[in-house]
């Protein structure tokens, strides 16, 4: 499954399969870029970053890809499970002081 | 132990009333913030401080007033609470800029204004 952030918030995949969460980014000099899950009731956590000069970079099961021409992020979730359903953000900062911008959000529901 | 703690996890209160919101982080960050999310998930941030300075103040109502005694905590205090204060507030904290500076978060305080 392929969402796009802004446009298309919600994302339903099953377990299984891969997902795609798109987001743009609106500052074409932001070098680095966070994408965060979060769980129901609780704070966002730190999945993966990447900083401007990668074009890829690979986690556990997750993997970050930027695309800077396009100013594009996308995360991709390898085998998705249950435990994966959550809202993810894409964040880049802010140009004035240690801030960051999150994006709008995609939710993404696992069906068993 | 927990990173960054915020209480109460709830909160339900009438409208004009005044309630605090206390945060503490044990990672020996320098910088600490609040976000606010409103029903659509939408995270915006409210205030920064570094090092108990207060470096960030976006347009916020002057009815929300953050205090940091020291650089492990930051409180936030809303006078005259209105209907639409309602959100998950959510504290949290960074190393500052530099290699990394992302952030950890708090698990976030639920307001709801009656």
């Amino acid at each position: 499954g392929e969402s796009v952030g802004l446009h298309l918030p919600t994302l339903s995949v099953q377990e299984g399969d891969n997902s795609i969460i798109n987001c743009a980014y609106s500052n074409s000099a932001s070098d680095y870029f966070i994408w965060y899950k979060q769980e129901s009731g609780k704070g966002p956590q730190f999945i993966i970053d990447i900083r401007s000069n990668m074009d890829k970079r690979q986690g556990q099961r997750v993997t970050v890809l930027l695309n800077k021409t396009v100013k594009h992020l996308s995360l991709q979730i390898a085998a998705t499970q249950p435990g994966d359903s959550a809202v993810y953000f894409c964040a880049e900062p802010k140009n004035t002081g240690n801030q960051f911008y999150f994006g709008t959000g995609t939710s993404l529901t696992v069906i068993p | 132990d927990t990173a960054v703690s915020q209480t109460p996890k709830y909160l339900v209160t009438q409208m004009g009333n005044d309630k605090s919101i206390k945060c503490e982080q044990n990672l020996g960050h320098d910088t600490m913030y609040w976000y606010k999310q409103d029903s659509k998930k939408f995270l915006k941030i409210m205030f920064s401080y570094n090092n108990k300075e207060l470096i960030i103040n976006e347009t916020v109502p002057n009815r929300f007033s953050p205090k940091s005694p020291d650089k492990a905590h930051l409180n936030l205090h809303i006078n005259s609470l209105e209907l639409g204060d309602s959100a998950v507030y959510f504290c949290a904290s960074s190393w500052g800029q530099g290699d990394n500076y992302g952030y950890t978060f708090g698990s976030g305080t639920r307001l709801t204004v009656v």
